[in-house]
């Protein structure tokens, strides 16, 4: 099956900074890569996606960049601001279901 | 907003003892998951669903069973809960519905959580 890795675990930034969290995946089949944010005590939802044939997708202050090749993904959030802590979750789309990583804590310090 | 809910969103119980999850959609979506997500693991697919009755098991399934007898409907049960089964678990949904034509995005729409703990 899909195995994906996701880094950091944890981040901290200084508000205004940047943040990148990195993914990989393992199967090849794999074509859709949609990240997701989670804050405290609630569920995930869809911050943005891209799939296997497109290399970079933006959204405002978020991109999403692929490396099929590499078999790597990533999330880049600029401009950080405190309502962006929260738990992020990278995935990959294997057979019917989503493969998550397992996660990262972006802490945005004011 | 997706119209998704799961019940009861907190639960303490015994081990040995059995439990069961309910997740109820509003949306006609095809496709029902249930994930359960713990530190350091993040999310990980215990069951799915592609339509009444077709279910299949995802990476952590040893020890849980589905159910889904109607499209707004996906149980899930612990026949037995241990101690490694305390988690937080979370019910999601995707694919076409009633809304349009579209096809499967993959977009995965979340419920808010059931936490269970098993002692």
């Amino acid at each position: 099956g899909e195995n994906v890795e996701q880094h950091p675990s944890t981040l901290s930034v200084q508000e205004g900074d940047s943040a990148v969290i990195k993914c990989t995946y393992s199967d090849s089949a794999s074509n859709y890569f949609p990240w997701y944010k989670q804050e405290l005590g609630k569920g995930s939802q869809l911050i943005i996606d891209i799939r296997s044939n497109v290399g970079e997708k933006k959204d405002q202050r978020i991109a999403v960049t692929l490396n099929k090749t590499a078999k790597h993904f990533s999330l880049h959030i600029t401009e950080t601001q405190p309502e962006d802590s929260a738990v992020y979750f990278c995935a990959a789309h294997f057979r019917r279901a989503l493969t998550f990583g397992s996660g990262t804590r972006l802490q945005v310090q004011p | 907003d997706a119209g998704i809910t799961q019940s009861p969103r907190h639960k303490v119980t015994e081990t040995g003892t059995p439990v069961t999850l309910r997740c109820h959609q509003t949306e006609n979506h095809r496709y029902m998951y249930w994930y359960r997500q713990d530190p350091g693991h993040g999310l990980r697919l215990i069951h799915y669903s592609y339509g009444v009755k077709d279910t299949d098991k995802g990476e952590v399934s040893d020890g849980y069973s589905v159910s889904r007898s109607k499209t707004e409907d996906f149980l899930l049960t612990l026949e037995s809960a241990t101690s490694s089964q305390t988690s937080v678990y979370f019910c999601a949904i995707s694919g076409p519905g009633l809304a349009g034509p579209a096809a499967n995005t993959g977009e995965l729409f979340f419920g808010e959580g059931s936490r269970l703990t098993v002692l």
